[in-house]
C-alpha cells in the first residue's frame, strides 16, 4: 500500500536531549514537509524539501533540523534548543497538490 | 500576511442535518483553497481542492465553494452522519512552492 509512515507514534524527550522523528514515503513524491500542530492553532510549517539534498526553512525552523539524503526519507530532529517541543508533528509529501499526510508523532517532555 | 480563520471552532448537530463550515482568508492572491479532514490523533485527509479560477468543487455529499473577492470559502455537508464527526481544516496555497497557510479547524460532532 502506498503511503507515508511516521514513527514512533509517541515520543518522550528528556531535558537537553535531541530526538529524531522518522518519516518515510513510498509514493514517489519529490516534495516533503514537516508541520507542527498545537491545540487551537493551524498547522505551522517547520521545514520542506522539494528535491533530494535540498531543503528550506519554514515559519518555525528554530530548534529543528532535517536531512533529505533519499527521496523516500525526511527525518526531523528536535534539538535541545527547541524549548517548547511538546506538540503533534505531521509529515506530508506531494507531487504538486494536495499533500498526503502520515498519522503523526506526538512528542512530550519527560 | 495571509491569515486563515475558521469559525466556529466547534459545532454539534443532529444526524441527518445539512450543515455549512466556514473559512475566511485575508489576501485574495491565492493559488487554491483546500479542505482537509482530521480524525482524532491522526493525520489529515484531503477532501476537496478548489483552484483560484474555480467557484466550487463537489465530492459525494460534500460541496466546497470559493469566493476570492470576499475572502471566503464554505464546505457544505449534506445529510450528515455520525461518521462525519472529525475536525475539518481549510488551507490556502500562497506561493508556487506549494506552501499552505492553515486555519485552526472546526471540530464537528454529529449526534446520532
Amino acid at each position: 500500500d502506498g503511503g507515508i509512515t511516521q514513527s514512533p507514534k509517541y515520543l518522550f524527550r528528556k531535558e537537553g536531549q535531541n530526538v529524531t522523528l522518522s518519516c518515510e514515503q513510498n509514493l514517489n513524491h519529490d516534495a516533503m514537509y514537516w508541520y507542527r500542530q498545537d491545540p487551537g492553532q493551524g498547522l505551522r510549517l517547520i521545514y520542506y524539501s522539494q528535491i533530494v539534498n535540498d531543503f528550506q526553512k519554514g515559519d518555525i525552523a528554530e530548534g529543528y533540523s532535517v536531512s533529505r539524503e533519499k527521496k523516500e526519507s525526511f527525518p526531523l530532529t528536535v534539538t535541545s534548543a527547541q524549548k517548547n517541543p511538546t506538540a503533534f508533528y505531521l509529515c506530508a509529501s506531494s507531487h504538486g497538490q494536495p499533500q498526503h499526510f502520515g498519522d503523526g508523532t506526538r512528542l512530550s517532555i519527560l | 500576511k495571509q491569515e486563515v480563520t475558521q469559525i466556529p471552532a466547534a459545532l454539534s448537530v443532529p444526524e441527518g442535518e445539512n450543515l455549512v463550515l466556514n473559512c475566511s482568508f485575508t489576501d485574495s492572491a491565492i493559488y487554491n483553497l483546500q479542505w482537509f479532514r482530521q480524525d482524532p490523533g491522526k493525520g489529515l485527509t484531503s477532501l476537496l481542492l478548489i483552484q483560484s479560477s474555480q467557484r466550487e468543487q463537489t465530492s459525494g455529499r460534500l460541496n466546497a465553494s470559493l469566493d476570492k473577492s470576499s475572502g471566503r470559502s464554505t464546505l457544505y455537508i449534506a445529510a450528515s452522519q455520525p461518521g462525519d464527526s472529525a475536525t475539518y481544516l481549510c488551507a490556502v496555497q500562497v506561493d508556487s512552492n506549494y506552501q499552505l497557510i492553515w486555519g485552526a479547524g472546526t471540530k464537528l460532532i454529529i449526534k446520532p
